[in-house]
């Protein structure tokens, strides 16, 4: 089992619409979680990290479940620029970053 | 401007040669990283310094060396290439500070070993 699991997708959205990913994660122990984006053939670039209460940045909102080790990532009014691959990524010490796999948006007008 | 450079971006070459990549940060940070990014887009951590010192040393064949001259430069070396090794290397670097996990990322380096 991957450490972290994400549905790879592609989700196919309009403009305008609300799409949510999900992540889950095995090790019980890890610290910290975080969503990245990375667009195509561009380095991962840190979108936020994610805590228990819930945050938000804009349209976008994290949400992480500690009992369940699930992660989720909500993007409201999708734009053409969000289309992308995010990345939930947690970390389990020495700032050790492992990454899932990815989901990819693909937003159309 | 660029915060974590790394060079080349492009590099193809025969298997069984030794190549070297380098990794720069200004970003006055004391930890910098190398990951790989296979072709099925999976990212996954190959090495981390700290300070020059290693700490973190996934299980990567020992044809790969990375090499920390100073806290501002991880170099990754990589010898008799094989055709698995075709991927994209990221740099990626962090000030280790409690509650910050911030890795900024360099444009990676594309080989292809032929």
């Amino acid at each position: 089992r991957k450490e972290v699991e994400q549905d790879p997708g592609p989700f196919n959205v309009p403009e305008g619409a609300t799409v949510a990913f999900n992540c889950t994660y095995s090790n019980s122990a890890s610290q910290s979680f975080f969503w990245y984006r990375q667009d195509c053939r561009k380095e991962p670039k840190l979108l936020m990290s994610v805590y228990s209460s819930g945050n938000e940045d804009g349209r976008f909102t994290a949400q992480l479940n500690r009992a369940s080790q699930y992660i989720s990532l909500l993007i409201r009014d999708s734009k053409l620029s969000d289309s992308a691959t995010y990345l939930c990524v947690v970390t389990t010490g020495f700032q050790k970053l492992v990454f899932g796999t990815g989901t990819r948006l693909l937003v159309s007008p | 401007d660029t915060a974590v450079s790394q060079t080349p971006k492009y590099l193809v070459t025969q298997m069984g040669n030794d190549k070297s990549i380098k990794c720069e940060q200004n970003l006055g940070h004391d930890t910098m990283y190398w990951y790989k990014q296979d072709s099925k887009k999976f990212l996954k951590i190959m090495f981390s310094y700290n300070n020059k010192e290693l700490i973190i040393n996934e299980t990567v064949p020992n044809r790969f060396s990375p090499k920390s001259p100073d806290k501002a430069h991880l170099n990754l070396h990589i010898n008799s290439l094989e055709l698995g090794d075709s991927a994209v290397y990221f740099c990626a670097s962090s000030q280790m500070v409690a509650g910050s996990n911030e890795q900024f990322f360099g444009p990676g380096t594309r080989l292809t070993v032929l």
